[in-house]
């Protein structure tokens, strides 16, 4: 099946390591690709999105994400993480369309712990 | 600018209950809408999804139907909740392929 993969369910960072969070999808052809995040009693809002152009995109927050398209990857990354980063994050897909409909697919998520 | 309201934030019913949620988008025009339930450590699972009024589509069989009866507001509904629909459920719109923009969800609670 069609699927958004996330390996890193739970992460625990001191304060000023650094973080990648891996994304792996299984849809061919061209897909979308964003990254959400959910801070603790906040509602889901979006971290970046790729949708063509330079697979390096920068987003809120001095995150950035990298689109390899032969690994099917989208990797999160910061180079230096904070205490108010702990956070949930989500990867999803936008795959191509089925039926004229968009149907975004998330990964199961990943705890972000950030000790001070 | 757009908005997207969901309510009510949180809700405790019996097993057997009927349940509605209503969810409004303001400031867009026939938005795609969707109904996700959140459960921890296995993300969001897409339970509905509207392009438009009176076309609903269901991904995932269960106790739960959904409706959109004008543009902007979709409704998840049950005639006869049941334990399992406990959960986290989340509204969502957007523009054919662009991002997401969620609502603050509902903590539903069946006892």
């Amino acid at each position: 099946a069609q699927s958004v993969s996330q390996h890193n369910h739970h992460v625990i960072l001191s304060e000023a390591a650094s973080l990648e969070l891996g994304c792996n999808y299984s849809y061919g052809g061209t897909v979308n690709l964003f990254w959400y995040v959910q801070y603790p009693g906040q509602h889901l809002q979006l971290l970046l999105k790729y949708f063509s152009g330079d697979p390096l995109v920068k987003g809120i927050k001095g995150f950035e994400a990298e689109f390899i398209k032969s690994k099917f990857s989208f990797n999160l990354r910061k180079p230096s993480v904070q205490w108010s980063d702990t956070a949930e994050y989500f990867c999803a897909v936008n795959p191509p369309p089925s039926g004229g409909s968009y149907i975004p697919t998330f990964g199961r998520g990943t705890s972000l712990i950030v000790h001070p | 600018s757009q908005t997207i309201h969901q309510w009510p934030a949180t809700l405790v019913q019996p097993v057997g209950s009927p349940l509605s949620l209503e969810c409004t988008v303001e400031g867009t025009s026939n938005p795609n809408l969707y109904w996700y339930r959140q459960a921890a450590g296995r993300g969001l699972q897409l339970l509905f999804y509207s392009v438009g009024i009176g076309q609903i589509s269901s991904e995932v069989p269960q106790n739960l139907s959904a409706s959109r009866p004008q543009d902007r507001q979709f409704i998840l509904s049950s005639k006869k909740l049941l334990l399992s629909d406990s959960g986290f459920y989340l509204c969502a719109w957007s523009e054919t392929d662009s991002p997401l923009h969620f609502g603050n969800g509902t903590r539903l609670t069946v006892t």
